[in-house]
């Protein structure tokens, strides 16, 4: 149980354009979802919380207007890197927050994304 | 300041040999503690967590972690290191509804 599936798992894309990255909780509702960033054999940076029904928070650093996180219902967090340029490339990985045997949180399979 | 370090960036063990795998923490309290294991190109497994009660916390494919307060430490251990194991570990804390990473460690096994 506790499944996040994230979509796609990889993509390219010209520089200028728009790419969505889809995270969605499979067997729960989850009312929070987090939005990481991984640079290669670099650590997890969160980018952002977002919670269903309202703004995404963001970390400080993080452009808000360039990383567009929407978290319409429970089950489905997306997050739109706009215009991507070359140095949008990287490794994004969604998590949710699950209260499941305690807390925890279920990790999405993540998205290399690759901006050309 | 608040923080996770993991001291050890790359660690190389033989095949059948013990592992430790290093995370520290410094937090005003004790935060729930974490690892997780990544392979390359996909998204974080967890191994363990620990919230409170038995210092000595078991996971799944034969890891276990001891937390020590004394120490403000949360070690990884794995007695008999398969090939499969070879990846990038992290250690995570969450405190107050915020989950952060420490740099991660490499593992690699050589046969």
């Amino acid at each position: 149980g506790a499944v996040v599936s994230q979509h796609p798992s990889w993509v390219i894309c010209k520089s200028g354009t728009s790419v969505k990255i889809e995270c969605r909780s499979l067997d729960f509702q989850a009312t929070t979802m987090f939005w990481y960033r991984q640079f290669p054999k670099q650590s997890l940076m969160l980018m952002a919380t977002s919670n269903e029904g309202s703004k995404a928070t963001y970390e400080q650093g993080v452009e808000k207007d360039k990383f567009l996180i929407n978290h319409a219902s429970l089950t489905l967090s997306t997050l739109t890197v706009t215009s991507a340029h070359p140095e949008d490339s990287s490794f994004y990985i969604c998590s949710a927050r699950v209260e499941i045997d305690g807390y925890g949180y279920t990790f999405g399979s993540g998205t290399r994304l690759t901006v050309v | 300041a608040q923080s996770v370090t993991q001291p050890d960036i790359h660690i190389t063990v033989s095949e059948g040999a013990s592992l430790e795998l290093r995370c520290n923490y410094s937090y005003g309290a004790t935060p729930y503690l974490f690892w997780y294991v990544q392979s390359p190109g996909q998204g974080l497994q967890l191994l363990l967590k620990y919230f409170s009660g038995d210092t000595l916390v078991q996971g799944i494919k034969g890891f276990e972690a001891e937390f020590k307060r004394s120490q403000s430490s949360f070690n990884l251990r794995k007695p008999s290191v398969h090939w499969s194991d070879a990846a990038e570990y992290f250690c995570a804390v969450l405190y107050n509804n915020d989950m952060r990473f420490g740099a991660g460690t490499r593992l690699t096994v050589k046969p």
